[in-house]
């Protein structure tokens, strides 16, 4: 089945330190990926649309110049979470849209930011 | 703002017991689609329904699709430790290509 790879899958930083989180399809195109946050023991709350080669569609409420969003290639688009601070700790999950844009979207297995 | 609720949020049963689990929304989805998380993971998909009334089998879970398309039931019979995890609904609505995540339905099966 269709593999999304993210990294890394685990940091800690400290404050103020802007963290770059990567989302890989590994075996099909992807024009479309998605971000998303969540928090323990709630759902996944949706920041963002990657779309290739234009600017993403964030959620309302979500900062964009807080997270930077690139969708480069048709199989990486990268989270920057740009001088995080504790509150900005949780998990953040991508999902990839393959090219012929039929469900479902596949999901990476996230990555835990902790930032003291 | 679409929203999807589940009910129960919480569920702590017994090995071998039966549960229902709930995704109501006010909003119509092309189709909607149940996912099971489990700690520190991404969330796997399990069933994607789409027309109304329509019900999905998947060994002892069952899923079901409202006829009006705005709500959706997942039944689990003979519960086993290993359905121990988060179970999510998802709404597809395909003209924003969006998922939105239903509120979260935490499961535990003791032994």
């Amino acid at each position: 089945g269709a593999v999304v790879s993210q990294h890394p899958s685990w940091v800690i930083c400290k404050s103020g330190t802007s963290v770059k989180i990567e989302c890989r399809s590994l075996d099909f195109q992807a024009t479309t990926m998605f971000w998303y946050r969540q928090f323990p023991k709630q759902s996944l709350m949706l920041m963002a649309t990657s779309n290739e080669g234009s600017k993403a569609t964030y959620e309302q409420g979500v900062e964009k110049d807080k997270f930077l969003i690139n969708h480069a290639s048709l199989t990486l688009s990268t989270l920057t979470v740009t001088s995080a601070h504790p509150e900005d700790s949780s998990f953040y999950i991508c999902s990839a849209l393959a090219m012929d844009r039929l469900w479902p979207q596949h999901f990476g297995d996230g990555t835990r930011l902790s930032i003291l | 703002t679409q929203l999807l609720e589940q009910s129960p949020q919480f569920l702590s049963i017994q090995e071998g017991e039966n549960l229902t689990v709930y995704c109501n929304s006010s909003s119509v989805f092309s189709s909607l689609q149940w996912y099971r998380q489990e700690p520190g993971e991404g969330p796997v998909l399990l069933v994607t329904v789409v027309t109304g009334g329509e019900v999905k089998k998947l060994k002892r879970l069952t899923f079901q699709f409202g006829d009006a398309r705005k709500d959706s039931s997942l039944h689990i019979t003979a519960a086993q430790p290993g359905d121990t995890g988060l179970y999510l609904c998802a709404g597809v609505n395909t003209g924003f290509q969006k998922l939105v995540f239903g509120t979260g339905t935490r499961l535990l099966v003791s032994p």
